[in-house]
């Protein structure tokens, strides 16, 4: 089955402490990207990556990174989260950004105290 | 710079009501592609339609249907004989080829159908 598989599906933690949500497709996409989802502000993009090794700033990069080692893996990397990263997160990926539909994964429900 | 904007944050009708979804967007772009998504209450987001700048057929799928419209650069969703599955979040989006192809999301529009 063709899908995006995020995990965890919930996450709670402290500020400070470094985590990384891991995010997977099986689909070949090229087109990797993360946003976050907050009440009255839709859904944000985060970082995008349009092929391995290749990243880039989305609208609201600040506290983040990411890596693209594989085509099918693109981790989300919280180095030292602070309680303004408390979101639903969603990792998408598609075949042609833009024109293609995303798939999006099930969504990472982060909580930072 | 591109924009979505959904001006009704929440919209609450009674089973088999017939409604509208509302969406503005911005773009200095000729070419772009417009989008809704829903978001059920179970979480996952899920494509329901594309729509491209040249192509200003308005659309119909089952009790869905879509307005396309320049001339107000909007792109309302309907939702005919609303049912309390389709009590979800809807999100209209935009994506300009000079921008990137980078996607736009409104702020989201909250449907609630009460039976």
């Amino acid at each position: 089955e063709a899908q995006v598989t995020q995990n965890p599906r919930y996450l709670i933690t402290v500020t400070g402490k470094k985590l990384t949500v891991t995010c997977s497709q099986n689909m070949n996409h090229e087109y990797m990207s993360w946003y976050r989802q907050d009440p009255g502000l839709g859904l944000r993009q985060i970082y995008y990556s349009m092929n391995v090794e290749v990243t880039d700033k989305g609208d609201v990069p600040e506290g983040y990174k990411v890596s693209r080692k594989e085509k099918r893996n693109f981790p989300l990397i919280l180095e030292s989260p602070s309680p303004n990263q408390t979101s639903l997160y969603f990792c998408a990926s598609t075949v042609s950004p833009g024109y293609s539909p995303l798939h999006f994964g099930n969504g990472t429900r982060l909580t930072v105290t | 710079a591109q924009k979505v904007t959904q001006a009704q944050t929440e919209i609450s009708v009674v089973e088999k009501e017939d409604v509208t979804l509302d969406c503005v967007y911005e773009t200095r772009d000729t070419t772009y592609y417009l989008f809704w998504y829903k978001q059920p209450p179970s979480g996952e987001l899920v494509f329901l339609i594309r729509r491209n700048s040249f192509d200003e057929q308005n659309e119909i799928s089952g009790r869905y249907s879509w307005n396309f419209q320049k001339s107000t650069s909007s792109f309302n969703f309907t939702i005919t004989a609303s049912q309390v599955v389709d009590s979800a979040v809807y999100f209209c989006a935009l994506s300009a080829y000079n921008a990137g192809n980078m996607l736009t999301f409104g702020g989201g529009t909250r449907l609630m159908v009460k039976p």
